[in-house]
């Protein structure tokens, strides 16, 4: 069974711009959750979605958004871009709730 | 408020020389304790799932074990491609919702 996908893998971005993260869950997992990483913060929650539905949010301006299609597939935006966007984003599958999540390998985003 | 704390931050191993890493715990309802293992610049790799007191779980050189307030991750006569932060989560009881708090990690160096 294929992993959890992540596109792009890397991105270089300037200040002020967007950028659209995508993630494809592992086939059958209905959650998806989004993480950001920076050294020494440790994992950090945005959000997660189940059933194309936000069920819970993480501590992170409206600058961050994200959604989830009817085929579990999820995108997270972030509008006006600020240099201390510079993580790896990760994104996480589940197939409910409660169940272990399975993390994909991320998107490196650099903030110029 | 619910916390996970992980010790030490760092830890360094002769190979061969086994020890133990340390998770924890306060939460209000214990739903599940997970361990993960990350390489630098990836995502984090499921190892283990607990759910009450007095389980354990094994997988090559690793054992996960669980008490009340908290877990150990064993490693026995470590190699040096053990070398990884290893992350510690806790799901408590959050009704409908997850909520899973994070740990910092552990980050472990074998030397050969």
């Amino acid at each position: 069974k294929a992993g959890v996908t992540q596109t792009p893998r890397y991105l270089i971005k300037t200040r002020g711009q967007q950028v659209t993260l995508s993630c494809s869950p592992i086939s059958g997992h209905r959650s998806v959750s989004w993480y950001q990483q920076t050294p020494g913060q440790g994992l950090q929650f945005l959000f997660e979605y189940f059933s194309e539905t936000q069920r819970n949010k993480g501590n992170f301006p409206g600058r961050f958004s994200g959604r989830q299609f009817s085929n579990s597939r999820s995108e997270m935006n972030v509008s006006t871009l600020e240099l201390g966007d510079s993580a790896l984003y990760l994104c996480a599958s589940s197939f409910g709730l409660e169940e272990t999540q399975y993390f994909g390998p991320g998107t490196r985003l650099l903030v110029l | 408020e619910d916390q996970v704390t992980q010790s030490p931050e760092a830890l360094r191993l002769q190979e061969g020389e086994s020890s133990s890493l340390n998770c924890s715990y306060t939460v209000s309802g214990l739903r599940g304790l997970f361990w993960y293992r990350q390489d630098p610049g990836k995502g984090p790799e499921f190892l283990f799932t607990l759910y009450s007191a007095g389980e354990e779980k094994e997988k090559e050189r690793l054992k996960a074990t669980l008490t009340k307030k908290e877990s150990f991750l064993h490693i026995t006569a470590p190699k040096p491609e053990d070398s990884a932060t290893y992350l510690c989560a806790v799901q408590a009881n959050a009704g409908n919702n997850r909520k899973l708090i994070w740990g910092l990690g552990t980050s472990l160096a074998v030397n050969p």
